[in-house]
């Protein structure tokens, strides 16, 4: 099946710093979007991606999805203490299919 | 944004019970359910999807005599665990997707700790 890498798996930074992840895909995906988890909580969606090139932001979180369809990257700026849990980038085929996860990244920020 | 509501958050339960998990959508009309298995650490695993009416479509590997689903109506789903074993013990979560092109991202409820003991 379709595997996601993400990348990095987990980041240690001091708050104020910026942040950047990507996942990359072996196939083409229609759809990329990014989702944060906290501890005991499910997925909450950030940002969702549908064009190639496209990229979009939601206050201080940037992501792009990449010209090859096979890649996205997630920026974070100024990073606070409540940014902190896991990361998860998602790639959809179309419209309709399900959703295939990458891996994580685990950040955490030090106040 | 859309509202997916899953219950109970947590649950602890005895070796050869089983166990029921509802997934709900408040807001619109869930057309596909999906059911994930999360372990420690690790990313989302889709066990099953379902589309209202129909009989759900599992994963390889999954058991659908052992996780029952149900999606009987637009806005309910259930997952049955039948005969809990302790490596049953995890996090699930679902997700539901309406047929709306704002609904096309699935929405994820906030999870069930299950725990077998």
């Amino acid at each position: 099946g379709q595997q996601l890498n993400q990348s990095p798996q987990s980041m240690f930074i001091q708050e104020g710093e910026d942040v950047s992840m990507n996942c990359t895909s072996s196939s083409i995906f229609n759809t990329w979007l990014w989702y944060k988890q906290d501890p005991g909580e499910g997925p909450v969606l950030l940002i969702a991606l549908y064009k190639a090139g496209e990229l979009t932001s939601n206050g201080r979180l940037t992501a792009q999805f990449g010209i090859t369809r096979k890649d996205s990257f997630l920026n974070i700026s100024a990073s606070i203490p409540s940014d902190v849990g896991i990361y998860f980038c998602a790639g959809q085929e179309t419209s309709g299919s399900r959703l295939t996860f990458g891996e994580g990244t685990q950040l955490t920020v030090n106040p | 944004g859309a509202v997916v509501s899953q219950h109970p958050s947590r649950v602890i339960c005895k070796s050869g019970t089983s166990v029921k998990i509802e997934c709900r959508s408040l807001d619109f009309q869930a057309t596909t359910m999906f059911w994930y298995r999360q372990f420690p650490k690790q990313s989302l695993m889709l066990m099953a999807t379902s589309n209202e009416g129909s009989k759900a479509t599992y994963e390889q590997g999954v058991e659908k005599d052992k996780f029952l689903i149900n999606h009987a109506s637009l806005t309910l789903s259930t997952l049955t665990v039948t005969s809990a074993h302790p490596e049953d013990s995890s996090f699930y979560i679902c997700s539901a997707r309406g047929d709306r092109e704002e609904n096309t991202e699935a929405f994820f409820g906030q999870g069930t700790r299950l725990t077998v003991v």
